[in-house]
């Protein structure tokens, strides 16, 4: 079953405009961590930000949040203020505490227009 | 500046070849994974291991073997080269605890002929 759901193959953005990136989970580990990459075109996977399942305050890092409903299984990416270079591919990752590796979602392309 | 460094950037094998596919890390890091990723799918999980000389069969690991020698290296083999196996393979690794993250390579693009 898949453990992590995007359901957003493509999204456009305006430059300064704010976007949402949604990504729900599957889990019954209460212990966990999510994890947002952005992948560019040149295909190097850079991470951007991280929430723990025990975390009581959503993560931020610069112009990422995220904005993270335990409740709702769903961790979804904020990018306030979008810029040219956001455009990407981004996933949205889960790690349990019973495991080792990261599962992945199938990826949001993200285009942010002039 | 700490890294994963993937041997080879594009490859092309022809069809019934054994093809390895190298990564070294530097961060000392305890697991090592292996992804292939291709588009639509976002990457799955082919093998890691978490610890030197043990290795864990991921989700797709058919037709493919992985070794780990030494704790900073770990190779993907693949037996048969396949044209079903052209993709996009990523390395990455990370330490033990979850909050800390994963480190990933470059990627190797492959293409079997």
């Amino acid at each position: 079953a898949q453990k992590i759901t995007q359901t957003q193959p493509g999204m456009f953005v305006q430059e300064k405009e704010a976007v949402t990136l949604d990504c729900t989970y599957d889990t019954s580990d209460p212990s966990y961590g999510l994890f947002w990459y952005k992948q560019p075109s040149s295909g190097e996977m850079i991470f951007l930000i991280y929430q723990g399942s025990y975390d009581q305050q959503n993560a931020t890092e610069g112009r990422y949040s995220l904005n993270f409903q335990k409740a709702r299984k769903s961790a979804n990416l904020v990018i306030s203020a979008s810029q040219l270079g956001d455009s990407a591919m981004y996933f949205c990752a889960m790690r349990e505490e019973s495991g080792y590796a990261l599962n992945f979602g199938k990826g949001t392309s993200l285009l942010v227009t002039p | 500046d700490v890294k994963v460094t993937q041997s080879s950037r594009y490859l092309v094998k022809r069809t019934g070849e054994k093809v390895f596919l190298e990564c070294v890390q530097d961060m000392d890091h305890e697991n090592m994974f292996w992804y292939r990723q291709d588009p639509g799918l976002g990457l799955r999980l082919i093998y890691f291991s978490y610890d030197v000389k043990m290795k864990e069969k991921g989700d797709i690991p058919e037709g493919y073997s992985v070794s780990r020698e030494k704790k900073e290296r770990f190779s993907l083999i693949l037996e048969s080269a396949s044209t079903n196996q052209t993709s996009m393979y990523l390395c990455a690794s990370s330490l033990g605890p979850i909050a800390y993250g994963y480190t990933f390579g470059s990627g190797t693009r492959l293409t079997v002929v």
